[in-house]
């Protein structure tokens, strides 16, 4: 009964590949994004998707790619792998009305060699 | 534009003494603010969370936070600090409207000295 869940949990891959990362949450809200925590442990927004619609995309290279099938599904395709993709990229949902309280996924951490 | 600053990337406490870890906002709209917790190798929890209500905020494992706009303050302090706390904390800020992303300082390292 986990409410947010990604996979895979490690991904470790060789520059200039392309890579999926998959977000899944249960709890049926409404509005998903993905953050990105660097080496220094540093949380960033990269986008937000509500009810499968970009709402928040922060200048994040084209080489990714937010894809949300459903409102329970947000994915994240990265083309063209570089050495500074490596990071631990977290998952979050919220509900409309929620305070903004988001709940977070367990995170992928994305080794590029 | 919105941002968050914790002061102390690490903290030591000793185990049973009173924990204080810091944090500032900048908001120019009416703020929400929050505390996540993230132990190693594991996803963020909240703590708590600040939305305009009560100013001070009691969250979960004894954790409690003051809002203090005067200051544009949002500490986190526990009476009484055990091994388990010993985490990363994030302080986070967002708007209570519109653009909803969570902006977050840079953490603090929390350790508990036996």
């Amino acid at each position: 009964d986990t409410a947010v869940s990604q996979t895979p949990k490690y991904l470790v891959t060789q520059m200039g590949n392309d890579k999926s990362i998959k977000c899944e949450q249960n709890l049926g809200h409404d509005t998903m994004y993905w953050y990105k925590q660097d080496s220094k442990k540093f949380l960033k927004i990269m986008f937000s998707y509500n009810n499968k619609e970009l709402i928040i995309n922060e200048t994040v290279p084209n080489r990714f790619s937010p894809k949300s099938p459903d409102k329970a599904h947000l994915n994240l395709h990265i083309n063209s792998l570089e050495l500074g993709d490596s990071a631990v990229y977290f998952c979050a949902s919220r509900s409309r009305g929620s305070d903004n309280e988001q709940f977070f996924g367990p995170g992928t951490r994305l080794t590029v060699l | 534009a919105q941002s968050v600053t914790q002061l102390g990337s690490h903290v030591s406490v000793s185990e049973g003494a009173l924990v204080l870890l810091r944090c500032n906002y900048s908001s120019s709209v009416p703020p929400y603010l929050f505390w996540y917790v993230q132990y190693p190798n594991q996803g963020l929890q909240l703590l708590l969370k600040y939305t305009s209500a009560a100013t001070l905020v009691k969250g979960i494992n004894g954790f409690e936070a003051e809002f203090k706009k005067s200051e544009t303050s949002f500490h986190l302090t526990k009476p009484s600090a055990h091994m388990s706390d010993a985490a990363e904390y994030f302080c986070a800020v967002s708007s209570n409207f519109g653009n909803e992303k969570l902006t977050f300082g840079t953490g603090t390292r929390l350790t508990i000295i036996p």
